[in-house]
């Protein structure tokens, strides 16, 4: 099994900041990483695959990247609608597994 | 529009059984695989189990295996997830979602294909919830 550490696991910020969000895994993984944005009470959303791919939709505040097995979700310039709790995802092997999650307070 | 509705959560005691159903409109329900992913009260997200898009080649967690089983039924376009032997730490909401695929960006492929995957499309989740 491939495990995925989140950090930080709670995140404060203001509108308008950069905030970066950190997520390893624990080998291997080619760059199969995923990101998710979850509000309360709503089903997760998808933001980015494979590392940095922005889905379709998804405003270009929102930046993937991937060095080896450290990944970084970066938001530019956050907007209310932002704080969230955010996911990472290993899609490497077909038990994907997901980090512990971030969540972004005012 | 694409949809997934699950639905049959509720209370079960320690040791029962329940079955878990998703109705999926709006695609082509054959040609995707699917999976159910779970989030216990106030808890991140955890994956359970998936099922390629025959039905032919099922996955599950370690926490579930042996216990839950994913099945389909692509003439009714339906996703299903048998649990057994429930436990109290199986209380959860249980979304079932689409395994999107799209030729993959990166220069190099997973342990399965050279296709990125990811979960696009959600339900909005059944809750289990299991206690005495």
């Amino acid at each position: 099994d491939i495990q995925m550490t989140q950090s930080p696991s709670s995140l404060s910020a203001s509108v308008g900041d950069r905030v970066t969000i950190t997520c390893r895994a624990s080998r291997n993984i080619n760059g199969y990483l995923n990101w998710y944005q979850q509000k309360p009470g709503k089903a997760p959303k998808l933001l980015i695959y494979a590392s940095s791919t922005l889905q379709s939709g998804v405003p270009s505040r929102f930046r993937g990247s991937a060095s080896g097995t450290n990944f970084t979700l970066t938001i530019n310039s956050l907007q209310p609608e932002d704080f969230a709790t955010y996911y990472c995802q290993q899609t490497y092997i077909s038990l994907c597994s997901f980090g512990q999650g971030t969540k972004l307070q005012i | 529009e694409v949809h997934l509705l699950e639905s049959g959560g509720g209370l079960v005691q320690p040791g029962g059984s329940l079955r878990l159903s998703c109705a999926v409109s709006g695609f082509t329900f054959s040609t995707y695989a699917m999976t159910w992913v779970r989030q216990a009260p106030g808890k991140g997200l955890e994956w359970v189990s998936s099922v390629s898009a025959s039905g032919a080649n099922t996955f599950y967690a370690d926490s579930v295996k042996g216990r839950f089983t994913i099945s389909r039924d692509n003439s009714k376009n339906m996703l299903y997830l048998e649990m057994n032997s429930l436990r109290a730490e199986d209380t959860a909401l249980y979304y079932c979602a689409i395994v999107s695929r799209s030729v993959s960006p990166l220069p190099d492929c997973s342990s399965t294909s050279c296709y990125a995957e990811y979960f696009q499309h959600w339900g909005q989740g059944t809750l289990l919830t299991v206690s005495s």
